[in-house]
């Protein structure tokens, strides 16, 4: 099975940088997911890293480390529009492909 | 492209009543999985339908039950509602079964009382 960890609420200033970490322990891995989720809203795709390393989408950028169980999400130049929950999910490798997600970090983004 | 869209939005039923809900995925798309989200329990999986086939499960009871139609649409049923099936059931659709990227529909809140 799968047991990832993430905190559960962080807060930042407007325009500074965060990074949400997520650990996981689990018994085969694939790859690690970030998911965006505004309130009342459906989760949105960030990011789904495979390989060791740093992979940046813009104000966004996403790490992993399989070796140490580890991934971190971060973001840049923090708008306000960034205050939502992200979900860090672990695939299994082989079998069923499904997801196990993460509870969520709830970031607040404030002025 | 139109996204996954989710029937009805908003639910409320009672103690033992059953509900079924509906997920159209994007065009094209084939594969349809179903989540449970609970402030508690974060996002959980329930199953996967790909080609009218059910391919996995999630470790629910088996009151939660689904479907899929040739046109890719899905339902999900739960019968004999409890107070703890409250919850925002998502769906997701993906190109095909074990694709990486998922698209979410806007959920459905049901509301058990």
């Amino acid at each position: 099975g799968q047991n990832i960890d993430q905190p559960t609420e962080m807060t930042a200033t407007e325009g500074a940088i965060v990074q949400i970490n997520c650990t996981y322990q689990t018994s085969g891995f694939n790859g690690l997911f970030w998911y965006q989720q505004h309130a009342g809203e459906a989760p949105t795709f960030l990011s789904y890293n495979v390989l060791d390393g740093l992979e940046e989408k813009g104000r966004f950028s996403s790490f992993l480390s399989r070796s140490k169980g580890y991934s971190y999400l971060l973001l840049k130049e923090l708008q306000m529009k960034d205050s939502a929950s992200y979900l860090c999910a672990v695939r299994p490798r082989g079998g069923s492909y499904i997801p196990t997600f993460g509870r969520g970090t709830s970031l607040i983004v404030h002025p | 492209k139109a996204g996954v869209t989710q029937t009805p939005r908003y639910l409320i039923k009672t103690r033992g009543q059953q509900v079924t809900l509906s997920c159209s995925p994007i065009s094209g798309h084939r594969s349809v999985s179903w989540y449970q989200q609970t402030p508690g329990q974060g996002l959980q999986f329930l199953f996967e339908y790909f080609s009218e086939t059910q391919r996995n499960k999630g470790n629910f009871p088996g009151r939660f039950s689904g479907r899929q139609f040739s046109n890719s649409r899905s339902e999900m049923n739960v019968s004999t509602l409890e107070l703890g099936d409250s919850a925002l059931y998502l769906c997701a659709s993906s190109i095909e079964t074990g694709y990486n990227e998922q698209f979410f529909g806007p959920g459905t809140r049901l509301t058990v009382l």
